[in-house]
């Protein structure tokens, strides 16, 4: 079982849609999670950060986390065509020489459509 | 302030070749941390370092080293370079405080495009 899931992409919505992009991890030490958006050739841009349970909303995203089921998702409302990007899901767990260490998800695709 | 930056931007090596690629963390961040991210592929942890010593390392041989210096700049090594090591390489610089216990601000570089050939 890998650390961290994302659902298996890619996934496409059209312009104005909600995108739902969800994600899974296995270390019940994780404490912080993360999405992050990477555009091709670029390097990782934190747009989230959640550390307890329930909503957290920036704008037109949504995090939501449930450590009970080791869940963590990311709504982005109104999807604009400037949203297509690869979505990372990362986790920090505490304690041990794993402490400050991200661990991400593979990664899911979107594209918004016109 | 100034953010985190990463040279050189792309380079291509030969098989068993060495390589280094450095790393200036943000101001004000004492830890950095090294990744590598292959094609399609979320980045993979390769190691920390915070007070010029490595502070946890992922599932890289010691093929892959580091430096951290007193301006908390930072080096990767690789020696003997293998195809598969081509990648896309990601220095983060974040801040630890309370004895290492809590972290903040992560903030990586734009990245090093590394071809192996």
């Amino acid at each position: 079982q890998k650390e961290v899931e994302q659902n298996s992409g890619p996934l496409s919505v059209p312009e104005g849609a909600i995108a739902s992009l969800n994600c899974t991890y296995s270390d019940r030490g994780s404490q912080s999670f993360f999405w992050y958006r990477q555009y091709s050739g670029k390097s990782p841009e934190l747009i989230m950060s959640i550390y307890s349970n329930g909503d957290k909303e920036d704008g037109r995203f949504t995090a939501q986390l449930n450590k009970a089921s080791q869940y963590v998702s990311l709504l982005i409302r109104d999807s604009q065509p400037s949203d297509s990007a690869t979505y990372l899901c990362a986790v920090i767990r505490a304690g041990g020489t794993s402490y400050g260490k991200l661990t991400f998800g593979q990664g899911t695709i979107l594209t918004v459509h016109p | 302030e100034t953010g985190v930056t990463q040279s050189p931007t792309h380079l291509i090596k030969t098989r068993g070749q060495q390589v280094t690629l450095r790393c200036s963390s943000q101001s004000g961040h004492n830890t950095v941390s090294w990744y590598q991210q292959a094609l399609g592929q979320g980045p993979q942890f390769i190691f920390q370092y915070y007070r010029e010593e490595e502070n946890g390392r992922g599932n890289f041989p010691p093929r892959f080293s580091g430096l951290q210096f007193p301006n908390y700049s930072s080096e990767l090594n690789v020696n003997a370079l293998e195809l598969d090591d081509s990648a896309l390489y990601l220095c983060a610089s974040s801040l630890k405080v309370g004895s290492g216990q809590a972290i903040y601000g992560y903030t990586f570089g734009s990245g090093t495009r590394l071809t192996v050939v």
